[in-house]
């Protein structure tokens, strides 16, 4: 699986939109790009993942380069409660979701 | 909603000690996993399995065996269990092959010291 990189740690203000990026550079063309958030003393949770289109669900949106080799999380109003590691992670489907997970960023939503 | 169920969430034991750690889960799913989570590791698979009586080794399975005799019950055995294996243990699983998204669904953890 390709490896991605994510800035260690963000602060945002609640109430506003929180871009999160992450670097896949070696993304291969069947991989994915899924994100995760684990809130303190919780088990992660399954956020958005997509391919090549941008997609956007109920929690979040996932915008992904053209080339694939980044993208970027947006939560469109951060609230108190979405402050937690968020994790992006890149797998091909069929691997049975032997996810890795990497060291995340720490996203602090602050009043 | 699909909910993952781990039978513990804290539990104290002493080093040599035989521990089960038990998972549940009610969706049907055939994929369930462990994985453990420690500071400045992230998280690391231990074992998965795919079906039941099947079970293949993660990134780190030495001192660690598994079992799953019932599709939705996965179990991790430490049959001797030593202090590094103090850590936070997640249990996960997801849809086979057929439907299946990627999207994995986790337990909320037991977290296991060992003195």
């Amino acid at each position: 699986d390709a490896k991605t990189t994510q800035p260690t740690s963000m602060d945002c203000a609640e109430g506003r939109a929180a871009n999160l990026p992450c670097n896949h550079s070696t993304i291969s063309g069947n991989e994915y790009v899924y994100w995760y958030r684990q809130i303190h003393s919780q088990g992660p949770q399954y956020i958005i993942h997509g391919l090549k289109n941008n997609e956007t669900n109920e929690m979040a949106s996932l915008i992904i380069t053209e080339d694939r080799k980044s993208s970027t999380l947006i939560l469109p109003h951060a609230t108190l409660r979405d402050t937690a590691v968020y994790y992006c992670i890149v797998s091909v489907k069929a691997a049975g979701n032997k996810l890795t997970f990497g060291g995340g960023t720490r996203v602090l939503v602050k009043p | 909603d699909v909910k993952v169920t781990q039978s513990s969430r804290y539990l104290v034991k002493r080093t040599g000690e035989k521990v089960f750690l038990e998972c549940v889960q009610d969706m049907d799913h055939e994929n369930m996993f462990w994985y453990r989570q420690d500071p400045g590791l992230g998280l690391r698979l231990i074992y998965f399995s795919y079906d039941v009586k099947m079970k293949e080794k993660g990134d780190i399975p030495e001192g660690y065996s598994v079992s799953r005799e019932k599709k939705e019950r996965f179990s991790l055995i430490l049959e001797s269990a030593s202090t590094n294996q103090t850590s936070m243990y997640l249990c996960a699983s997801s849809l086979g092959t057929s439907g299946n998204t990627g999207e994995l669904f986790f337990g909320e953890g037991s977290r296991l010291t060992v003195l």
